[in-house]
């Protein structure tokens, strides 16, 4: 069963915590993305990455770091430098550059003790 | 930039009543216009997309119209059922440069039973 996951559903951080959000996909997908949820303000674009090894800053990128060792897998690390981290948090996937249909997985609430 | 205004920010129907969506924007150079559905607590699904060298596409209750010359393009629901609720957002893409698509701000579609 092909698709996009996300885990946890949902996060807990405590001030001056990093965390780190995981996203993997089973599609193939050679790009991949982090987008940032507010209520009110759409999707905005945190990082991107449209092949292993190699990713790029997105609008809001500050305060937040991403990796990309393997195909599958792109998370996301929240740093103590993000300070309103508070936002549900996306991951998607599309085949690649200039694929622009793009799968979402079903998201991670972050959530500030 | 390139950005997209979506309005209506909130719309409110009845059961079997129709639903219009409708985005602006900037980039005329635009090439693809894909909308896609979010459900509480879940990630986007596409749910129907249009590329620029067609004026309309329908998908069953669902349609998506085209103005290039106005640079606008609308989602059509029609009979409208009750699990049609859900958060609708439009994007698009320019013909060059990010592939990226650029998402407005959403629209809450509620339809009261």
């Amino acid at each position: 069963d092909g698709g996009i996951t996300q885990s946890p559903k949902y996060l807990f951080r405590k001030e001056g915590q990093n965390v780190t959000l995981s996203c993997e996909q089973n599609l193939n997908h050679d790009a991949m993305y982090w987008y940032r949820q507010d209520p009110g303000q759409g999707l905005r674009l945190i990082y991107y990455s449209q092949i292993v090894n190699d990713f790029q800053k997105g609008d809001i990128a500050e305060g937040y770091s991403v990796s990309r060792e393997k195909k599958e897998s792109f998370p996301l690390t929240v740093t103590s430098a993000q300070k309103n981290p508070t936002a549900f948090y996306l991951c998607a996937s599309s085949i690649g550059t200039g694929r622009e249909t793009q799968y979402f997985g079903p998201g991670t609430r972050l959530l500030v003790l | 930039g390139e950005n997209v205004e979506q309005h209506p920010s909130t719309l409110s129907v009845q059961e079997g009543d129709s639903a219009v969506i409708k985005c602006t924007y900037s980039d005329s150079a635009s090439n693809y216009f894909p909308w896609y559905k979010q459900e509480l607590g879940k990630g986007p699904q596409l749910i129907i997309d249009i590329r620029s060298n067609v004026g309309e596409k329908k998908d069953q209750r669902i349609a998506v119209t085209l103005n290039k010359t106005a640079k606008h393009f609308s989602l059509h629901i029609t009979e409208t059922q009750p699990e049609d609720s859900a958060v609708y957002f439009c994007a698009f893409r320019a013909s060059g440069g990010s592939y990226i698509p650029t998402f407005g701000r959403g629209t809450s579609l509620i339809v009261h039973p």
